[in-house]
């Protein structure tokens, strides 16, 4: 079966560091990987999507980037953290029947 | 382009009573539908969704969705709460999908508050 992870769960960074967040699937091959950030009251914001290695399409202009080194693997980076990249932060894959597929996420507090 | 419009950012009901969750959707081509749950600091988890086919459609934990084209909408139903439906649910609509792809539009989310 299908499977995917997302970590760390919780985060604490000064502002300014560096940020990476890791996403994998296991049990699929090539599937469509993307990033959500949700804050609150704002519902969930798509960031990034992927439909192949090294593929990224951006749906918003921001301080993050994102990177699919490996088939199954999405990362979320940032070169410097803002106050304002604080949220929870999640991946998912689509399936071919529809709907995603959400891992359990990342709460990301930029301090 | 799509969107969700989901009426209500709180809904607060009695355990027995009725779950009624508003969504309403835009899309320019025939959409698929979903509502998702969320428990505090989890993912996601699927209720249900709507592609094609009947209508209505019965998902998990006894929650069920109707389609209606005519007023755009895709409103989520329980005949009895429980204390556990507590969370928070999240309508999206994604347009038509090829080979998998897909990316979904969500609403703001409502989050369902259930009393004894």
């Amino acid at each position: 079966s299908q499977t995917i992870h997302q970590w760390p769960a919780t985060l604490v960074q000064p502002v300014g560091s560096p940020l990476s967040l890791e996403c994998t699937v296991e049990g699929t091959s090539n599937p469509n990987l993307y990033w959500y950030r949700q804050a609150a009251g704002r519902g969930l914001q798509l960031l990034f999507y992927s439909v192949g290695i090294g593929q990224i399409s951006s749906e918003v202009p921001q301080n993050l980037s994102a990177s699919r080194p490996q088939d199954r693997q999405f990362i979320l980076s940032s070169k410097k953290l803002l106050l304002s990249d604080s949220g929870f932060y999640l991946c998912a894959w689509s399936v071919q029947s529809g709907g995603y597929t959400f891992g359990s996420g990342t709460r990301l507090t930029v301090v | 382009a799509q969107s969700v419009t989901q009426l209500g950012s709180h809904v607060s009901v009695s355990e027995g009573a009725l779950v009624l969750l508003r969504c309403n959707y835009s899309s320019s081509v025939p959409p698929y539908l979903f509502w998702y749950v969320q428990y505090p600091n989890q993912g996601l988890q699927l209720l249900l969704k709507y592609t094609t086919g009947a209508t209505l459609v019965k998902g998990i934990n006894g929650f069920e969705a109707e389609f209606k084209k005519s007023e755009t909408s895709f409103h989520l139903t329980k005949p009895s709460a429980h204390m556990s439906d507590a969370a928070e649910y999240f309508c999206a609509v994604s347009p038509t999908l090829h080979s998998g792809y897909s990316t979904l539009t969500f609403g703001k989310g409502t989050m369902l508050l259930v009393s004894p």
